[in-house]
C-alpha cells in the first residue's frame, strides 16, 4: 500500500468548501486513492475514490494531480456534521491501512 | 452503499472471559472481511483478514490464539477475544466488500470494556 501524508487538523467555515490535501508519492500504476471519515465513536464512512481521473459523488469531489503523487479532497459546502477524521488511503484491493488521517473541524 | 452490521454495540465483560463479535454483511456477500482495532485517540489498526472457508490472515503481532476469527458464511465472520483483559479494552470494526476492485464498508464498531 502507498504511504500517504496527510496535515494533522484543519479549520473550516461552515458553508464553505474543505480542501483536504493528500500526498502520496510512492503510489504505484494500480493502486486507487480511496478516502474515508471516522466521526467520533463511528465505524469509518466511505467517501470516494478514484485511479486517474477526478471523480465527483452527492458526498465530496476528488481531484488527482496528473502525476499522481498527490489529491485533494473537497466537501463543496461543509457543515458542522462534516466535522471528523478524514483518512487518505493508497491501495489496489479492500486491505485498507489507515495513517493517521486529517481532523477536519467545520466551525460556525 | 452497502450495510455491514455489528453486534453488540458494545460489551462489558470480566477479566479472563470470552467475548465474541459478529459482522454481518446483510444486502452483499463478502467473500473476505477485515478486522480493525482502535485505542482512544489513534488510528485504525488493521489485526487481521478474514477468508470465507479458509483460515484467517493476521498481521505482524497480533496473536493468532487470543484473537479468534471464524469466517463461515459469505455473509458472517466472528472476533472471539480469548481470556479477555483490561489492556484487550478497545474499539473493534469489522469492514466487508463484495468485490476486491470496490470500496469496502465498515461496521459501527464494538466498544468492549475488560474490567
Amino acid at each position: 500500500d502507498a504511504k500517504t501524508t496527510q496535515p494533522p487538523s484543519m479549520d473550516c467555515a461552515e458553508g464553505r468548501a474543505a480542501n483536504l490535501p493528500c500526498n502520496h508519492s510512492t503510489i504505484s500504476g494500480n493502486e486507487y486513492v480511496y478516502w474515508y471519515r471516522q466521526i467520533h465513536s463511528q465505524g469509518p464512512q466511505y467517501i470516494i475514490h478514484g485511479l486517474k481521473n477526478n471523480e465527483t459523488n452527492e458526498m465530496a469531489s476528488l481531484i488527482i494531480t496528473e502525476d499522481r503523487k498527490s489529491s485533494t479532497l473537497i466537501l463543496p459546502h461543509a457543515t458542522l456534521r462534516d466535522t471528523a477524521v478524514y483518512y487518505c488511503i493508497g491501495t489496489d484491493g479492500n486491505k485498507l491501512v489507515f495513517g493517521a488521517g486529517t481532523i477536519l473541524r467545520v466551525k460556525s | 452503499g452497502a450495510v455491514v452490521s455489528q453486534h453488540p454495540s458494545w460489551v462489558i465483560c470480566k477479566s479472563g472471559t470470552s467475548v465474541k463479535i459478529e459482522c454481518r454483511s446483510l444486502d452483499f456477500q463478502a467473500t473476505t472481511m477485515f478486522w480493525y482495532r482502535q485505542f482512544p485517540k489513534q488510528s485504525l489498526m488493521l489485526m487481521a483478514t478474514s477468508n470465507e472457508g479458509s483460515k484467517a490472515t493476521y498481521e505482524q503481532g497480533v496473536e493468532k490464539d487470543k484473537f479468534l476469527i471464524n469466517h463461515a458464511s459469505l455473509t458472517l465472520s466472528t472476533l472471539t477475544v480469548t481470556s479477555a483483559h483490561p489492556e484487550d479494552s478497545s474499539f473493534y470494526i469489522c469492514s466487508a466488500s463484495n468485490r476486491a476492485d470496490t470500496e469496502a464498508f465498515f461496521g459501527q464498531g464494538t466498544r468492549l470494556t475488560v474490567v
